[in-house]
């Protein structure tokens, strides 16, 4: 079954340093989505994308935040100066028909800003 | 704004027994989404069920069936048989008919006893 990649698994970073998480959408799905989950504390939405283009972005998302689709494949989420409670796991998705139908998600992304 | 609560934060059951997770939501829309995901170990968040409001019969998935109600704006997960591999988080989500987000409560950890 086709999955969502995410890479890494695990990421250390200093705080203020620019991090990048990666992920590979399911190849013929057109909508992706970050969403993050604090130890402890709900799932929430950061970002939706669709057509090269954010659609839909929290207000969580703010200026250090962007995303990108760089190659057709990867979808990415930049944090340029991670602050402490950056700290989260970082799930990617994708669907194919946009909103209503569920989305699968990748493994997600640990990130620990120390 | 939308919001999911879901006012169990642990529960068990034992191997083969019915165990039901309760989710409430609240909206002033009329037609939505309504979805209940797993989060095994392995932290990939699962689609277990979907559910459309605007149909009146519960959605049913092999041991997983829903029983929402509309008016009580109720959408409680019932997993019959349970098995040992259905030990997760399950998050109730919610999403707006013309939204392109998911709403989360804040969990249900379900653990499977032998």
């Amino acid at each position: 079954e086709p999955e969502v990649t995410q890479t890494p698994s695990h990421q250390v970073t200093q705080m203020g340093q620019e991090v990048i998480l990666h992920c590979v959408p399911i190849s013929n799905h057109l909508y992706f989505y970050w969403y993050r989950q604090i130890l402890g504390q709900k799932v929430e939405f950061l970002v939706s994308f669709y057509n090269n283009e954010i659609s839909e972005k929290s207000e969580i998302f703010d200026d250090q935040f962007s995303v990108e689709r760089p190659d057709g494949s990867n979808f990415t989420l930049k944090i340029r100066s991670t602050k402490l409670e950056d700290s989260a796991m970082y799930f990617c998705a994708s669907n194919r028909q946009g909103a209503n139908y569920g989305y699968t998600f990748g493994s997600g992304t640990r990130l620990t800003v120390v | 704004a939308q919001t999911v609560t879901q006012s169990q934060p642990e529960m068990s059951v034992q191997e083969a027994e019915t165990v039901t997770l309760s989710c409430t939501y609240d909206t002033s829309e009329n037609n939505y989404y309504l979805f209940w995901y797993k989060q095994p170990p392995s932290r990939q968040m699962i689609l277990v069920i979907r559910q459309e409001a605007y149909k009146q019969q519960n959605a049913t998935e092999n041991r997983f069936s829903v029983n929402f109600q509309k008016a009580a704006k109720s959408f409680s997960l019932k997993i019959s048989d349970s098995q040992l591999g259905d030990t997760a988080m399950y998050f109730c989500a919610f999403e707006s008919n013309a939204g392109n987000m998911l709403t989360f409560g804040g969990g249900t950890r379900l653990m499977v006893k032998p």
